[in-house]
């Protein structure tokens, strides 16, 4: 069974620090993908990275697919109270439609 | 461009009812289709997906099913619901004929919160 632990499950911020979240697994992933979600709704899309040690920026969002294609890490820098939200990962395998989500890491930036 | 639905929004139902959780896509042909669950605050639960109409996979055994009888409407059902069935669906959808392995992006409906008393 193919599992995806995020750690932390929870982080509490003041506005302005960085953090990192990461997303683990002992299985190949193709493809990696970093949702966020607010209360009530469903997830959106921020980044999808297909290629091991692949880097991706998003504005203060910096997303990296690890070489081994098993883990990733989200991070952000200078936190705002706008970035707050459940933060999930989900991993494709090629050759299959499915799609597993992480655990998820509840984010609360505080201003 | 491409909408996806699902209703009821809120529901709370006996233990022991039926369910009927219903959901469209519109403005594409031949999607992926999925059901996920997600316990308050937590990643999802991937419970089924659907690459065509009447082709149903069941990722976890329990006691809800899953039915696609057109294109781009999906269902999710039970005879007897329990009380470990709470929680919040979400029905989602990717492009047709792009496995994992390509990145597809999953978007994803409204959701359906269900409480089971």
């Amino acid at each position: 069974t193919q599992l995806l632990e995020q750690s932390p499950q929870f982080l509490s911020i003041q506005e302005g620090e960085n953090l990192t979240v990461y997303c683990n697994s002992s299985s190949v992933f193709s493809s990696l993908q970093w949702y966020r979600q607010e209360p009530g709704e469903g997830p959106v899309l921020l980044v999808t990275v297909v290629t091991g040690g692949e880097v991706k920026k998003l504005k203060r969002l910096t997303f990296q697919f690890g070489d081994a294609r098993k883990d990733s890490s989200l991070h952000i820098t200078a936190a705002q109270p706008g970035d707050t939200g459940l933060y999930l990962c989900a991993g494709g395998t090629s050759g299959t439609y499915k799609y597993i989500f992480g655990t998820g890491t509840r984010l609360k930036v505080l201003a | 461009s491409q909408t996806i639905h699902q209703w009821p929004a809120t529901l709370v139902q006996p233990v022991g009812s039926p369910l009927s959780l219903e959901c469209t896509v519109e403005g594409t042909s031949n999607p992926n289709l999925y059901w996920y669950r997600q316990a308050a605050g937590r990643g999802l639960q991937l419970l089924f997906y659907s690459v065509g109409i009447g082709q149903i996979s069941s990722e976890v055994p329990q006691n809800l099913s899953a039915s696609r009888p057109q294109d781009r409407q999906f269902i999710l059902s039970s005879k007897k619901l329990l009380l470990s069935d709470s929680g919040f669906y979400l029905c989602a959808w990717s492009a047709p004929h792009r496995r994992g392995g390509s990145g597809n992006t999953i978007y994803f409906g409204e959701g359906s919160w269900l409480t089971v008393v």
